[in-house]
């Protein structure tokens, strides 16, 4: 089984300073890991994923996250804050089951900017 | 370009009656889901589909359903049974092995009056 726990359900950071959401996760084999951005009334966009290869990966817009088996973490970074960032985050895994993918969501994580 | 699109983006249904989201994709991606999106709740999965003419009961199917007749196309269908109907409803593609990460269209926002 997989579940997906974001740990934090809002962050506020002010424009400039660094973004971090945090995300741990359990899975009984090796997942795929994904944060996605949500702007409201609007799809999920893909900011980056995790599927076996370098442990830190670099997505869109500057966020980075990085793969930590020891933790079963996948916290999301992104060194300076810009307003275009207020939105919603959501990390995701997505775990091999015996005939399909299956995804689970966290239940995301709101932030907002102040100038 | 391509993408997924869903229509339309707000609906409104008076309750007791049936209601058909439309979801049309042309990424040629094998795989496509539906999710429910309630505030503080993420997704939860209604109904997904690996092939045409075959489709699997995600974690809250009752009170949907669905077809996928075309690669293209699979469209939701919130039926009078499902009691809470108010919500988001996205609509996602990927290749069948879902290692790329999903495509979501703008989604369909529901509200029963």
């Amino acid at each position: 089984a997989q579940s997906v726990t974001q740990l934090d359900s809002h962050v506020s950071v002010s424009e400039g300073t660094p973004v971090l959401l945090r995300c741990n996760y359990s899975s009984s084999y090796s997942p795929s890991l994904f944060w996605y951005v949500q702007h409201p009334n609007k799809g999920l966009q893909l900011l980056l994923k995790y599927t076996s290869a370098a442990t830190l990966v670099k997505g869109i817009n500057g966020f980075e996250a990085e793969f930590k088996k020891s933790e079963t973490s996948f916290h999301l970074t992104k060194p300076s804050a810009h307003m275009s960032d207020a939105a919603e985050y959501f990390c995701v895994v997505s775990e091999r089951g015996s005939n399909d993918y299956k995804l689970s969501f966290g239940a995301g994580t709101t932030v907002t900017v102040r100038a | 370009d391509g993408g997924i699109t869903q229509s339309p983006k707000y609906l409104f249904r008076k309750e007791g009656q049936n209601v058909t989201l439309s979801c049309e994709q042309n990424l040629n991606h094998d795989a496509m889901y539906w999710y429910r999106q309630d505030p503080g709740q993420g997704l939860r999965l209604i109904y997904y589909s690996q092939i045409v003419n075959d489709f699997q009961k995600g974690d809250i199917a009752e009170g949907y359903s669905v077809s996928r007749e075309k690669k293209e196309s699979f469209p939701l269908t919130v039926t009078s049974a499902q009691k809470n109907p108010t919500a988001f409803y996205l609509c996602a593609s990927s290749i069948s092995s879902g290692l790329g990460g999903y495509t979501f269209g703008s989604g369909t926002r529901l509200t029963v009056v």
